[in-house]
């Protein structure tokens, strides 16, 4: 069975700080996606990114990163610079076919 | 655009009663989900649908029925409730890239 997993429960950081927030995902099918999420404290689910199995180019989206490595079964999220606003839940979330499967999420704080 | 909607925001049962929880969707998608979120345990799904007709049970299906008689809808019903189903709801819905867009949600109180 499919199963992710966020050891990170809770991670606090001064705001400028850097922080990768670690997912590893465990599957024996061979075509997926991958997902983060965000859960700001006003509780609605934000997508952040999504890749397939096939693709393991890490991404850049201003001060998002995601490194996804096949090998090591992982789909970590870096922040740069990390921001007060960046303060949220954060889900990483697998599909395989149609069935979505979520981990149990890593609560940011970030400080000023 | 109106998105994902669900209604209603809060809702407080008694044990063994019966509701509806309601979402609509006006993107034309044809997948839709609904998902328990339980402190400490992620987001549980509990049914999804791939279009109109087509129904199918998630992770934690037991005590909750769906339907898909329209693209558009897509409500959870709660047979009898208990408070092990005290939560917060979450509709979504996908085009087939899979991503999610998600509805505000439904924090449900059992007694």
């Amino acid at each position: 069975a499919q199963k992710v997993t966020q050891a990170q429960t809770e991670i606090s950081v001064v705001e400028k700080e850097d922080v990768t927030l670690d997912c590893v995902y465990e599957t024996r099918d061979t075509t997926y996606y991958l997902f983060w999420y965000k859960q700001p404290p006003s509780g609605e689910l934000v997508f952040l990114i999504r890749r397939n199995s096939f693709d393991e180019q890490n991404e850049i989206s201003g001060r998002y990163s995601w490194n996804f490595q096949k090998s090591t079964s992982s789909f970590n999220f870096t922040i740069t610079a990390s921001q007060v606003v960046d303060s949220a839940v954060y889900f990483c979330a697998y599909s395989g076919t149609y069935k979505y499967i979520f981990g149990t999420g890593t609560r940011l704080k970030v400080l000023a | 655009n109106a998105g994902v909607t669900q209604t209603p925001k809060f809702q407080v049962l008694k044990t063994g009663q019966s509701m509806t929880l309601q979402c609509a969707q006006d993107m034309n998608h044809e997948y839709m989900s609904w998902y328990r979120q339980d402190p400490g345990m992620g987001l549980r799904l509990i049914h999804y649908s791939v279009g109109a007709g087509i129904t199918d049970q998630g992770e934690v299906p037991n005590g909750y029925n769906v339907s898909r008689s329209t693209t558009e809808d897509f409500p959870l019903r709660l047979l009898s409730a208990a408070p092990s189903q005290t939560s917060v709801y979450f509709c979504a819905s996908s085009y087939s890239d899979g991503k999610l867009f998600f509805g505000s949600g439904t924090q449900l109180s059992v007694l």
